[in-house]
């Protein structure tokens, strides 16, 4: 089982949408998680993080956490193409040493159609 | 200042050539790391400095040699590549290796080796 799994896509969803993209993780001691946007060719820019269980916002994305499932998900409200990118996942995970590593999915490829 | 500077861009060298990639960071972040990243791929973690002492090493092979010779400078030194080491090698950097703090990712160098 990986450490963390995202579906790979392409997610399609029309222009004004609402895109849901979802991952899940093993580890039940993860204690943050990542949303990160990564055009092609580009390196990975972080969209939002989140570590209590529920919701939090942040004007069209919306992050939401469920520790017992063990699922983690972001909402992209009125998507645009702009929006149209792979969308990773990672989560900080103790090594027991006091150091944390940042573990990512294989990210979902978000397609906004106009 | 909330970057994270990667020199050089592009490089393309031999297999036996010895190089460096560079990255520097003035957020007063005490984390840094490597990460490589092959297309269609996540990033995948090469290396972590924390205050400036290496605190993980994902079993990378000895022909990439880290450095952190302060708490702003992370480098990577490479020798007797292999074209499979073709990738985009992303550093990143957080304000400490626990909890919540997000990584903040460079643009990457992307390295060529023929």
């Amino acid at each position: 089982q990986k450490e963390v799994e995202q579906n790979s896509g392409p997610l399609s969803v029309p222009e004004g949408a609402i895109a849901s993209l979802n991952c899940t993780y093993s580890d039940r001691g993860s204690q943050s998680f990542f949303w990160y946007r990564q055009y092609s060719g580009k390196s990975p820019e972080l969209i939002m993080f989140i570590y209590s269980n529920g919701d939090k916002e942040d004007g069209r994305f919306t992050a939401q956490l469920n520790k017992a499932s063990q699922y983690v998900s972001l909402l992209i409200r009125d998507s645009q193409p702009s929006d149209s990118a792979t969308y990773l996942c990672a989560v900080n995970k103790d090594q027991t040493s006091g150091t944390y590593k940042y573990i990512f999915g294989t990210g979902t490829r978000l397609k906004v159609l106009a | 200042d909330t970057e994270v500077t990667q020199t050089p861009k592009h490089l393309v060298m031999g297999m036996t050539n010895k190089k460096s990639l560079k990255c520097e960071q003035h957020m007063g972040h005490r984390a840094m790391y490597w990460y490589k990243q092959k297309a269609k791929k996540p990033p995948e973690l090469m290396f972590v400095y924390s205050y400036e002492k290496l605190s993980i090493n994902e079993s990378v092979p000895s022909r990439f040699s880290p450095e952190c010779p302060n708490s702003s400078l992370l480098n990577l030194h490479l020798h007797a590549l292999q074209p499979e080491d073709s990738a985009l090698y992303l550093c990143a950097s957080s304000a400490g290796s626990s909890g919540a703090n997000v990584l903040t990712f460079g643009a990457g160098s992307r390295l060529t080796v023929l």
